[in-house]
């Protein structure tokens, strides 16, 4: 089955230590995105791709990186930068990035500071 | 600045016909989105609106009306599992990504 999958589910850190969310696709879409939702709140944008290889900040993209080496693949590492990082992190697709696609989510992962 | 608007929860009898409005004062706009989000799950795409007027889908219909910057999501013949956050996002000028709102929580109850 076509979709998007994102691992772990769980995730605990600690204090200063950096950690790598994984986010694969086989929708074979171009546009890869990486949300942030915490309690009550809507959707922020951290960082997205549209093509292998390119990607562009989101509002919210300090403490965070990203990589783009394959269509299939946009991890997202939190690294110990990110002062507050306990959340639940989506990870979400789109043939393209334009008026009209929809954009696919990922389980999500929660990511919770120990 | 892109402000988009939801009413944070609502409730409603199952049954019972509810609806969801959504104001958004955004630079530019290319469409709008609606999502259902469950609780700790993923969210699954409702409706797409990029004209004015009503889009119908089985039981729920979203409504865009763009000179007032609102729409609307209706949810008809409520059943228990509707129960959950329902997004509205933007998609703004220039760069045709959404931008969502905070998301409405409904609850419905026997």
């Amino acid at each position: 089955d076509g979709g998007i999958t994102q691992s772990p589910k769980y995730l605990f850190r600690k204090e200063g230590q950096n950690v790598t969310l994984s986010c694969e696709q086989n929708l074979n879409h171009d546009a890869m995105y990486w949300y942030r939702q915490d309690p009550g709140q809507g959707l922020r944008l951290i960082y997205y791709s549209q093509i292998v290889n390119d990607f562009q900040k989101g509002d919210i993209a300090e403490g965070y990186s990203v990589s783009r080496e394959k269509k299939e693949s946009f991890p997202l590492t939190v690294t110990s930068a990110q002062k507050n990082p306990t959340a639940f992190y989506l990870c979400a697709s789109s043939i393209e990035q334009g008026t009209g696609n929809t954009i696919y989510f990922g389980e999500g992962s929660w990511l919770t500071v120990v | 600045g892109q402000n988009i608007d939801q009413p944070t929860e609502m409730t409603a009898t199952e049954g019972a016909i509810v609806q969801i409005n959504c104001t958004y004062q955004t630079s530019g706009f290319n469409g709008l989105f609606w999502y259902q989000q469950h609780a700790g799950e993923a969210p699954t795409f409702l409706s797409y609106n990029v004209l004015d007027g009503l889009e119908e889908k089985g039981r729920f219909s979203s409504f865009l009306s763009r000179s007032k910057g609102y729409s609307y999501l209706l949810l008809k013949e409520l059943q228990m599992k509707d129960s959950a956050s329902y997004l509205c996002a933007v998609i703004t000028g220039g760069s045709y990504i959404p931008t969502f709102g905070r998301g409405t929580s409904l609850i419905v109850h026997p």
